[in-house]
């Protein structure tokens, strides 16, 4: 069974500039969260989806940020305009079950660099 | 607003010896907590489980103590080996408010040969 991938798996770009990133869960998992960890500092929840509905997006640090789950398959975190604080690693990770932490799988980060 | 957070940032141990880890939390509420290891270039990756009607549960190699009267948790790894290196965090599990982490801030365990 393919585990959660992410896309791409290193991005660096100017301050300003546009970035996209990319979850592909797990087949079968409503379930989907963004989180990131900045500069080695702990891990911070961004948003959870359930299929295409965004239902805490309370983690979203400002409205550069946009996350879309077309379909209830992949998503994808944009982040219009980039700035230099938005440094760090983005994981994603999915479920099917939320009440059972076994079952939240991560995937393997995309780390943005933002100069 | 809840917090969960790390004792000690570094941790470097001998080959073979006990490590432990620690953490503590702020909401006396708390009732779920997931410690999980994170290696370079990886994602976190789960180790193991406890829930607040539980005091201690023991995997492989791995034990997780729960402290509620003092709000603190930690992490045994027996036998530390050399794989064992990696970045560890405590988290709570909030399935209650759709399964989100709130993760502390990481300790990196160190294994010397």
């Amino acid at each position: 069974e393919a585990g959660v991938t992410q896309f791409p798996s290193h991005s660096v770009i100017e301050k300003g500039q546009t970035v996209t990133l990319r979850c592909d869960p797990i087949s079968g998992h409503d379930n989907l969260y963004w989180y990131r960890r900045v500069m080695g500092k702990e891990i911070k929840f961004l948003l959870h989806f359930v299929k295409e509905s965004k239902q805490d997006e309370s983690g979203m640090p400002n409205n550069r940020f946009l996350a879309e789950r077309t379909g209830g398959t992949y998503s994808t975190l944009k982040v219009q305009p980039a700035e230099l604080e938005d440094s760090g690693v983005y994981f994603c990770a999915s479920s099917q079950d939320r009440w059972r932490g076994e079952e939240q799988f991560f995937g393997p980060g995309t780390r943005l660099t933002v100069l | 607003g809840e917090s969960v957070g790390l004792h000690l940032p570094t941790l470097s141990v001998q080959e073979g010896d006990n490590s432990i880890i620690n953490c503590a939390y702020s909401n006396s509420a708390s009732d779920y907590f997931i410690w999980y290891k994170q290696e370079s270039g990886k994602g976190p990756q789960f180790i193991i489980d406890i829930r607040s009607n539980m005091d201690k549960r023991q995997g492989q190699r791995v034990t997780v103590l729960l402290n509620k009267t003092v709000k603190h948790l930690s992490l045994q790894i027996a036998a530390t080996q050399p794989g064992d290196s990696a970045v560890y965090f405590c988290a709570e599990n909030l399935y209650n408010q759709g399964g989100k982490l709130i993760f502390g801030q990481g300790t990196e365990l160190s294994v010397k040969p």
